[in-house]
């Protein structure tokens, strides 16, 4: 039962164009959630969180937009950069189960000159 | 400093080795946990350490066994693997468990290879 979901396997972006990455979780117990970034042969790196008690949090060119009645969130990247190009991870907790992180399936971003 | 490194990059082990995977971190956190990936899949967690003692262990065959032996280290021996436990295994810590509040960093992984 996957709990969250990223329904985008790759998604191809030009360079200084926006790039909008989407999740949608089932769990309504979730309350915390968090993007992270994932090149080849190193471990995810933390991007942004947000939390249930916000709609929005903004880092840089970095956005992550949370609708809560429809239980999906959305990451923004502007403008996108070659750099981008990466796996991104969208994950989330809940306050009972704590510390453990449900990762979704994961949207590959090639970022095109 | 948001580093936690892993030791070592890659293993290759036969299935009746004994071996250790170990990770590190010098930023204080109380919280500390394993991952399992396997290719195009996200990160399963196994165990969670909070405070130096074992608070979650989803589950995870008795072949694999963690350790945390003081705030800053955290082990997992492996003993009589398979060659589907071949994966990526990263290390993670948080500042504390409270109720998820805290982003949890990732070491850059140890590369298994069970033969």
């Amino acid at each position: 039962d996957q709990q969250v979901k990223q329904n985008s396997p790759s998604l191809s972006v030009q360079e200084g164009r926006i790039s909008i990455l989407n999740c949608d979780y089932t769990n309504s117990m979730f309350d915390y959630f968090l993007w992270y970034k994932k090149y080849p042969a190193e471990g995810p790196t933390f991007l942004i969180s947000i939390s249930s008690i916000k709609d929005k949090n903004e880092d840089g060119r970095f956005t992550v937009f949370l609708n809560k009645s429809a239980k999906h969130l959305s990451l923004h990247i502007v403008p996108s950069q070659p750099g981008d190009s990466a796996v991104y991870f969208c994950a989330a907790s809940g306050t009972g189960t704590a510390s453990k992180l449900t990762f979704g399936t994961g949207t590959r971003l090639q970022v095109t000159l | 400093d948001t580093e936690v490194t892993q030791t070592p990059k890659h293993l290759v082990m036969g299935m009746t080795n004994k071996k250790s995977l170990k990770c590190e971190q010098h930023m204080g956190h109380r919280a500390m946990y394993w991952y399992k990936q396997k290719a195009k899949k996200p990160p399963e967690l196994m165990f969670v350490y909070s405070y130096e003692k074992l608070s979650i262990n989803e589950s995870v065959p008795s072949r694999f066994s963690p350790e945390c032996p003081n705030s800053s280290l955290l082990n997992l021996h492996l003993h009589a693997l398979q060659p589907e436990d071949s994966a990526l295994y990263l290390c993670a810590s948080s500042r504390t468990l409270a109720g998820g509040l805290y982003e949890q960093y990732f070491g850059p992984g140890t590369r298994l290879t069970v033969t």
